[in-house]
């Protein structure tokens, strides 16, 4: 079946440091990819996405290249700030029916420090 | 503003006993799911529903049931038979992919709710 692997964190950096939480992925077929952040306490927001070989996600600064060769979708941000501290998930859609059943890697810690 | 709730924030849950978190949503998404979140776990899927009075089991259904009646909600029940049930529960929506074939894959979350086992 699908299945998606993030780096374990937790990641700490400080602050204007750059970037790189690793996410490779196993998929049949050609799934999308996206980055989902978590902030403490809440629900997921959709941080980028990408639906085809090559296309890069983009969004706040954070960039990501849908690497089929690789099989990757690493997500770097090249000035992290103390904001940006939150779970970072990667995931994949298997593009089935009409519903959207998204594959979730276990979450990156991102701990950004003054 | 448009979004999803999820209520309660926290839940308590005695041995033995059911008890449902509320998801609703004003989205006008035809799509709705329910996660489950474990610590160093990730999301894994309970159920989902693509449209009205239709539903589908994920990964982990065991022990857990839903409805959906309205479009707006799609309530979940933790039943006795989850022998597990402590976790972070998290409800997400969809557009249906007629309409905007990439938004389809696109999820709202809501803030979540943490259920715990007294």
């Amino acid at each position: 079946g699908d299945s998606v692997t993030q780096m374990e964190g937790p990641v700490t950096l400080s602050e204007e440091a750059f970037l790189t939480i690793n996410c490779t992925y196993t998929a049949t077929g050609y799934p999308s990819l996206f980055w989902y952040v978590q902030y403490p306490g809440e629900g997921l927001q959709l941080l980028l996405k990408a639906t085809k070989a090559d296309d890069k996600g983009s969004n706040k600064g954070f960039e990501a290249t849908y690497r089929k060769e690789t099989t990757s979708f690493h997500l770097e941000k090249g000035s992290v700030q103390v904001s940006d501290s939150a779970v970072y998930f990667c995931a994949l859609s298997d593009r089935t029916g009409t519903a959207s059943k998204l594959t979730f890697g276990t979450g990156t810690r991102l701990q950004v420090t003054l | 503003d448009g979004g999803i709730t999820q209520s309660p924030k926290y839940l308590f849950r005695k041995e033995g006993q059911n008890v449902t978190l509320s998801c609703e949503q004003n989205l006008n998404h035809d799509a709705m799911y329910w996660y489950r979140q474990d610590p160093g776990q990730g999301l894994r899927l309970i159920y989902y529903s693509q449209i009205v009075n239709d539903f589908q089991k994920g990964d982990i259904a065991e022990g857990y049931s839903v409805s959906r009646e309205k479009k707006e909600s799609f309530p979940l029940t933790v039943t006795s038979a989850q022998k597990n049930p402590t976790a972070f529960y998290l409800c997400a929506s969809s557009l249906h992919h007629l309409g905007q074939p990439d938004e389809h894959e696109k999820l709202f979350f809501g803030s979540g709710t943490q259920l715990s086992v007294l």
